[in-house]
C-alpha cells in the first residue's frame, strides 16, 4: 500500500510570512495526526483527527496555527505568521481503526525553515 | 521535568555488539510503549510494541517494559550497520491516543 505522502518536502520563509503543508494519509486511515519535530527532539503532536472532527488540538499554537480535513482524507496545516522558532519538520502520519489501530504510519515530513 | 526522557547519545559501536537503549517516564497512566527508529531524512518507522509491562522478542530486537520502574529498554543483538539511525521511545494511555515521544537516540554501528 502507498504510504503517508506530505508536500513540499522543503520549504525556506521569512519570519511573519505564512506557509501551508499538505497531507494524504494511507487510503482508508481514519485517524490523522500533525507532529512538530525540532531539531534534536522527538515529535510532538499537534493535531489529531478522526475523520474529519478534532480529537486533540491541546498543543496547537492556535493564534498562529490551523489545520484541517476536508472530507476525512487529506489534511492541511498553515501557520500565519511564521516565528522563527517554528522551524522545524513537520510530520503527518495516520492509522486506520481496526486490528493494529496502535500503529501510526509517519510521512516523510516537510523541513520548514523560518528566516 | 519531561514526561519523558531519553539520552540523544550519540552512540557509537562495533558491527556485531549488542546495544542497549533507554528510556525513563514519568506518568504512570502509559499503558503502551513503542519503540520507532528514524532514518535520516525520513518519518518514524515503528520497531516494536508492547502493552504493560514485559518483553517483547522480533528477531534480532527485544523490548522490555518495567512499568514499577517506569523504565523501558530496547536491546539490538548483532547490531548491523543498517541499523544506525535515531531510536525514538513513544508512550500512550491509550491505543489511539497521542504518543509521547523521547528525545532520541542516535546509534551509530561501525563496520
Amino acid at each position: 500500500e502507498a504510504g503517508v505522502a506530505q508536500s513540499p518536502r522543503y520549504k525556506i520563509i521569512e519570519k511573519r510570512q505564512s506557509v501551508a503543508f499538505w497531507c494524504n494519509p494511507i487510503s482508508g486511515h481514519a485517524t490523522l495526526y500533525w507532529y512538530q519535530q525540532i531539531l534534536g527532539q522527538g515529535p510532538k503532536l499537534l493535531i489529531q483527527f478522526q475523520n474529519n472532527g478534532v480529537v486533540d488540538d491541546s498543543q496547537l499554537p492556535k493564534d498562529r496555527f490551523s489545520a484541517e480535513r476536508l472530507k476525512g482524507v487529506d489534511s492541511t496545516l498553515k501557520i500565519q505568521p511564521a516565528k522563527l522558532e517554528d522551524s522545524a519538520v513537520y510530520l503527518c502520519a495516520s492509522s486506520h481503526s481496526g486490528v493494529g489501530k496502535y500503529e501510526q504510519f509517519f510521512g516523510p515530513g516537510t523541513r520548514l525553515t523560518v528566516l | 521535568q519531561k514526561e519523558v526522557e531519553q539520552d540523544p547519545g550519540p552512540l557509537s559501536v562495533p558491527e556485531g555488539a549488542i546495544v542497549s537503549l533507554n528510556c525513563t517516564y514519568s506518568n504512570s497512566a502509559f499503558q503502551y510503549f513503542m519503540w520507532y527508529r528514524q532514518y535520516s531524512r525520513k518519518g518514524p518507522e515503528l520497531l516494536m510494541y508492547t502493552y504493560s509491562s514485559g518483553n517483547k522478542e522480533d528477531g534480532r530486537f527485544t523490548a522490555q517494559v518495567d512499568k514499577s520502574s517506569k523504565y523501558i529498554s530496547l536491546f539490538i543483538r548483532d547490531s548491523q550497520p543498517s541499523d544506525s539511525a535515531t531510536y525514538l521511545c513513544a508512550m500512550s494511555r491509550s491505543n489511539t491516543g497521542k504518543l509521547i515521544f523521547g528525545q532520541g537516540t542516535t546509534l551509530q554501528v561501525k563496520p
